[in-house]
């Protein structure tokens, strides 16, 4: 079974710049989650999605973040403008259900906002 | 709201030995699910074990187990016969037992463990 792939794997910009980060999941997962893991924490839920739907983006600074979901497949997350607090490494996780099985995580991008 | 607390930032063990990662959370649910998830410098997170809350009896898997404490709202790692490549962050998490909004996971801030040859 294929993972949960990410693109890029680094990426460094100026602050304002923007950015865009891809996920494309475990075939057939309908959950997808992009989280924030900034350096010494643990990672923090931005978006959830159930197919193309928004479930959950109570955290999401929708200021500068925006996030889809196309067809209930792929997923792009952007940033704009960016923030040096921005910098981070986002993760992209996908689970079949909503259920607390079969939560796989890709191996996330990680920002520098110089 | 649920918050999760590693209070160990960093542990050191010796290769074959056993070690104890800590981890305490604070939720008014009853129903909920914890994890700990290894996360090597490759960044991906790793599922270790998991436990569900109604479950008395402590999750195992292989060298991992769990001592679970559903009063107290702790829930430990126990590492045995440790190896080098158990080497790298650990992360608590928490999850309500429900679908739709709280089917995310709550993480601690993670433990470093490293581990001596």
């Amino acid at each position: 079974e294929a993972g949960v792939a990410q693109s890029p794997r680094y990426k460094i910009i100026e602050k304002r710049q923007s950015v865009a980060f891809w996920c494309n999941p475990i075939s057939g997962h309908a959950t997808l989650y992009w989280y924030q893991q900034i350096l010494g924490q643990g990672p923090k839920l931005l978006i959830q999605f159930q197919n193309n739907g928004v479930v959950d983006d109570s955290q999401l600074p929708k200021d500068r973040f925006s996030a889809e979901r196309l067809k209930g497949v792929d997923s792009t997350l952007k940033i704009q403008p960016a923030k040096l607090e921005d910098s981070a490494v986002y993760l992209c996780a996908s689970s079949f259900g909503q259920g607390p099985y079969g939560y796989t995580f890709g191996s996330g991008t990680r920002l520098t906002v110089v | 709201a649920q918050t999760v607390t590693q209070s160990q930032p960093e542990m050191s063990v010796q290769e074959a030995e056993t070690v104890t990662l800590s981890c305490t959370y604070d939720t008014s649910e009853s129903d909920y699910y914890l994890f700990w998830y290894k996360q090597p410098p490759s960044r991906q997170m790793i599922l270790v074990i998991r436990q569900e809350a109604y479950k008395q009896q402590n999750a195992t898997e292989n060298r991992f187990s769990v001592n679970f404490q559903k009063a107290a709202k702790s829930f430990s790692l126990k590492i045995s016969d440790s190896q080098l490549g158990d080497a790298a962050m650990y992360f608590c998490a928490y999850r309500r037992g429900h679908g739709g909004s709280q089917g995310n996971l709550i993480f601690g801030k993670g433990t470093k463990l490293s581990v001596k040859p």
